[in-house]
């Protein structure tokens, strides 16, 4: 069974500075994506970035980057020049691409500090 | 139009009631989902649609039940519900695009239901 696991309960980052965030995986299929959603204290879900796991180059968004390193199965979030609105809880997810389900790990709650 | 809409925005039931949550979507989408999420927790999978056909139920007691009249709309009727079942319900459509590699999910705002 696929896993996802995310080691910061809890990170905290001043205004404009650089934060990045955790997320580990556990799957045997060789064929999947990797989330990152967004969920603020209005509670909806938001896709921050996506990333295919055939493809080496790391996806960026804007601000936000991942550092996807598919061998250590291991796909980090960088959130660039943080800005208040980026406080919210963030949810890494890993969908198998044959499947229909997204695993998500357990969040990490983001806070800016001004 | 890009968005999935959930209604109601908040719900406060009785245990004796009976009640529906909506959601629509007009993307085109062929799979919609359920999900169940408590604060600070990752929303818990319920119910998936593919094609308008129940095609994933985890196990979800028998007083949730939903339903997918068409491929833009998907319920989920609500009878005889505990405490324990006051959570935030999510509803979600997604997009699958073979040719791009495209596949995500886009969700909605939620419901927000309370059950004394």
């Amino acid at each position: 069974a696929q896993t996802v696991t995310q080691s910061q309960p809890e990170m905290s980052v001043q205004e404009a500075e650089t934060v990045t965030l955790s997320c580990t995986y556990d799957t045997s299929e060789s064929d999947y994506y990797l989330f990152w959603y967004k969920q603020p204290p209005s509670r909806q879900m938001i896709l921050v970035i996506r990333q295919e796991a055939y493809k080496q180059q790391n996806a960026t968004e804007n601000r936000f980057s991942v550092n996807f390193q598919k061998a250590a199965k291991s796909f980090s979030l960088k959130i660039s020049d943080s800005q208040l609105g980026d406080a919210a809880m963030y949810f890494c997810a890993y969908k198998w691409a044959s499947g229909s389900r997204l695993t998500f790990g357990e969040g990490t709650q983001l806070t800016v500090n001004p | 139009d890009t968005e999935v809409t959930q209604t109601p925005k908040h719900l406060v039931m009785g245990m004796t009631n009976k009640k529906s949550l909506k959601c629509e979507q007009h993307m085109g989408h062929r799979a919609m989902y359920w999900y169940k999420q408590k604060a600070k927790k990752p929303p818990e999978l319920m119910f998936v649609y593919s094609y308008e056909k129940l095609s994933i139920n985890e196990s979800v007691p028998s007083r949730f039940s939903p339903e997918c009249p068409n491929s833009s709309l998907l319920n989920l009727h609500l009878h005889a519900l505990q405490p324990e079942d006051s959570a935030l319900y999510l509803c979600a459509s997604r997009l699958m695009s073979g040719t791009s590699g495209v596949d995500e999910q886009f969700f909605g705002p939620g419901t927000r239901l309370t059950v004394l």
